[in-house]
C-alpha cells in the first residue's frame, strides 16, 4: 500500500483565497483525522471521522475551516478564506484500529 | 477527557548518553498508548505501542517504553542515543471507542555528536 496521500505536498496562497487540502486514506482503514502543526501550538487534532462521518470537529478553529468525507478514500479540508495565521502542516492521518498512520502533510504558506 | 502530558519541552543530550522521557496521561479506562518520532521535515511514524499485555515494550531503533499503569505513566528510554536520534517525539493515547487519537505536545530531542 502507498501509504496515506496527501496533496499539494506545498500550498502558497494569497490572504482571502480558497484553499483546499486533499487526503487519500489508507486502503480499509475507518478513521481519518486531520492534524495541523504549528511551532506555537504544536500537533492539533482539527476533526476525526468514522466510517465516513465526522465524530469530533470541536479543534476546527472557526468557521473558515470545512471538512469532508464524500467516501471511504476521499477526504478534503477547505479553508475559506484563508489568512496568514492560517500558515502550518497539516497532516491526514488514518487508522483502522489503534494506530494511525500519517501522509506527509501539506505545508501551507498563506501571505 | 482523556490527556496526555510530555513535561521535557526540549532535551539536548550527547551522543551515547541515556535518554528517558516523561509521559503522563489522564483517562481511567483501559488505554492504548504510542510513541511516535518526527524527523526534521517529515512526518509522524510509529516508535512502538502498548495494548495489552508486558508493560515493557520494544520498539524500532533501540527504543522501549513501560507502562505503569499506577502512575499513568509511558515513559520512553533509550540507553545509548545517536545523533541520527535528533527528532520530535510524541507520546499518544488511545481509549478505544471511536479510535481517537491524543497527542502530547511533543519533546523536541538534540543529539550533540
Amino acid at each position: 500500500d502507498a501509504g496515506v496521500i496527501q496533496s499539494p505536498r506545498h500550498e502558497v496562497t494569497e490572504m482571502g483565497q480558497e484553499v483546499t487540502l486533499r487526503c487519500k486514506p489508507i486502503s480499509g482503514h475507518n478513521s481519518l483525522f486531520w492534524y495541523r502543526q504549528t511551532m506555537m501550538r504544536g500537533l492539533e487534532l482539527l476533526i476525526y471521522f468514522n466510517n465516513n462521518v465526522p465524530i469530533d470537529d470541536s479543534g476546527m478553529p472557526e468557521d473558515r475551516f470545512s471538512a469532508k468525507m464524500p467516501n471511504a478514500s476521499f477526504s478534503t479540508l477547505k479553508i475559506q478564506p484563508s489568512e496568514p495565521r492560517d500558515s502550518a502542516v497539516y497532516f491526514c492521518a488514518s487508522s483502522l484500529g489503534y494506530e494511525a498512520f500519517f501522509g506527509q502533510g501539506t505545508r501551507l504558506t498563506v501571505v | 477527557a482523556q490527556s496526555v502530558s510530555q513535561h521535557n519541552h526540549h532535551v539536548i543530550l550527547s551522543e551515547a548518553a541515556s535518554l528517558e522521557l516523561g509521559c503522563n496521561y489522564s483517562y481511567g479506562g483501559t488505554v492504548n498508548l504510542f510513541w511516535y518520532v518526527q524527523y526534521p521535515g517529515q512526518h509522524l511514524q510509529l516508535l512502538l505501542k502498548y495494548f495489552s499485555g508486558d508493560p515493557l515494550v520494544k520498539g524500532i531503533k533501540g527504543f522501549e517504553a513501560e507502562f505503569i499503569k499506577s502512575k499513568f505513566s509511558f515513559n520512553l528510554r533509550k540507553p545509548s542515543v545517536q545523533w541520527s536520534d535528533t527528532a520530535e517525539y510524541f507520546c499518544a493515547v488511545n481509549s478505544g471507542g471511536y479510535q481517537k487519537v491524543t497527542f502530547g505536545t511533543g519533546t523536541k530531542l538534540q543529539v550533540i555528536p
